[in-house]
């Protein structure tokens, strides 16, 4: 099965850049989607189809996938984008959606 | 707006079933394909299952094939979710999704519940 491997957590300190990786066999080949989840919420989509950024999400928010990783970028950190990130894509070969396993991002 | 609400969780023991709901409003619930998604405790999402738009199709994640089934009534606007069998590892909130775009089943989320907690234990 497809597995998606996400760092357990990255750390920034505020106004900075946070990177978030995604990665495996070949997935730029596919679509991926990154959600933001804040304790006790729901997800909520902050990117889709690689870059694709949903109305009411800042430009602050970006992303970019190649060869064998995708990327969530944040810049400009603030304290409210603490929380966890996940990567998902839809496995086409097995018809599965396959979530990363989560990145808590922490802002210092 | 959209909304999703599931119900049906509850303390549950092992091999034991329960019947999980999620009543959709706000928008046209016949033309959209639906997913249930999980979290344990502290841990990561899980995808679950998902159902067509027409409930002709579904699809499960291979930890839950066998013992759970997906469906939906269109007349009553509800998703439901049949969980048999249960074990402590299927202990998790059980969130429904609506992912983007009328009919299609693969895509990102655009909508979500606020989820429903199941606990499996003795």
């Amino acid at each position: 099965s497809y597995v998606l491997t996400q760092p357990p957590s990255v750390s920034v300190a505020p106004g900075k850049t946070a990177r978030i990786s995604c990665g495996a066999n070949n997935i730029g080949s596919k679509s991926v989607h990154w959600y933001q989840q804040k304790p006790g919420q729901a997800p909520v989509v902050v990117m889709y189809y690689d870059s694709d950024r949903p109305s009411g999400i800042p430009e602050r928010f970006s992303g970019s996938n190649s060869g064998n990783m995708a990327t969530l970028t944040i810049s400009r950190v603030e304290a409210g984008d603490e929380a966890d990130y996940y990567c998902q894509l839809w496995d086409s070969s097995s018809d599965r959606v396959v979530f990363g396993g989560g990145t808590k991002l922490t802002v210092l | 707006q959209v909304q999703l609400v599931e119900s049906g969780g509850g303390v549950v023991q092992p091999g034991r079933s329960l019947r999980l709901s999620c009543a959709a409003s706000g928008f046209t619930f016949s033309n959209y394909a639906i997913h249930w998604v999980r979290q344990a405790p502290g841990k990561g999402l899980e995808w679950v299952a998902v159902i067509s738009y027409d409930g002709r199709n579904q699809y499960y994640s291979d930890s839950v094939k066998g013992r759970f089934t997906i469906s939906r009534d269109n007349s009553n606007n509800t998703l439901y979710l049949q969980m048999n069998s249960l074990r402590g590892e299927d202990t998790a909130v059980y969130h429904c999704a609506r992912p983007h775009g009328t009919t299609t089943i693969w895509n990102w989320f655009d909508s979500w519940g606020q989820g429903t907690l199941v606990t499996v234990s003795s």
